[in-house]
């Protein structure tokens, strides 16, 4: 189906294990980017990419790492995941031409 | 860098009635958008409406239309006619009009009740 689609939609995860979540988009959008929702923050930027193999900061980075071999694709790794980072988790993807275009989010909870 | 306040955790309105949503932005620079974003209960993020700062005029979208008054850094959604499937979280965003600056940024968010 064509859109931006993020798995898992749940996780649960303990602390200090290593865990992705995936965001995959058909459009062949540019950027992407990644954002965490929590309570009294609204959305938050983590990072966000301009093309494949460019990635770049956001607001609150520490603790993710992303990679975007191709374009479509954009995974966000947790590499000794913290009870601080459970969180909603929303992928975007934009080209010049449209605003961003946001998947479903995926739910994540830490022990 | 930029900001966006959103200083109304919740707000109420009753079917049919009109309900104003505020928020207002810090900004040094001349070229930008705004933006309203609404997310239901099931998550999804869905644009509401979107101004352009050098546009004058209030954009519109059916029920939605903005009160952009640039000179106070303020941009107020208004819902007329509100329905049911209006309930929702609705978040106010900022995006620099600086070329190849695609980042958003968002307010905290502003709960909409919405009564029979």
């Amino acid at each position: 189906d064509a859109g931006i689609t993020q798995s898992p939609r749940y996780k649960i995860t303990e602390t200090g294990r290593q865990v992705t979540l995936m965001c995959h988009q058909t459009w062949s959008h540019s950027y992407m980017f990644w954002y965490r929702q929590d309570l009294g923050h609204g959305l938050r930027l983590i990072y966000y990419s301009a093309a494949a193999d460019i990635t770049d900061k956001g607001e609150v980075p520490d603790g993710y790492v992303v990679s975007r071999s191709k374009t479509e694709n954009f995974p966000l790794t947790l590499e000794s995941a913290t009870r601080s980072q459970t969180s909603v988790y929303f992928c975007a993807s934009k080209d010049r031409a449209y605003e961003q275009y946001f998947g479903p989010g995926t739910r994540l909870t830490v022990t | 860098a930029q900001t966006v306040t959103q200083s109304q955790p919740e707000m109420s309105v009753q079917e049919a009635e009109t309900v104003t949503l505020s928020c207002t932005y810090d900004t040094s620079e001349s070229d930008y958008y705004l933006f309203w974003y609404k997310q239901p209960p099931s998550r999804q993020m869905i644009l509401v409406i979107r101004q352009e700062a050098y546009k004058q005029q209030n954009a519109t979208e059916n029920r939605f239309s903005v009160n952009f008054q640039k000179a106070a850094k303020s941009f107020s959604l208004k819902i007329s006619d509100s329905q049911l499937g209006d309930a929702a979280m609705y978040f106010c965003a900022y995006r620099s009009g600086e070329t190849g600056f695609q980042k958003l940024v968002f307010g905290t968010g502003t709960r909409l009740l919405v009564s029979p």
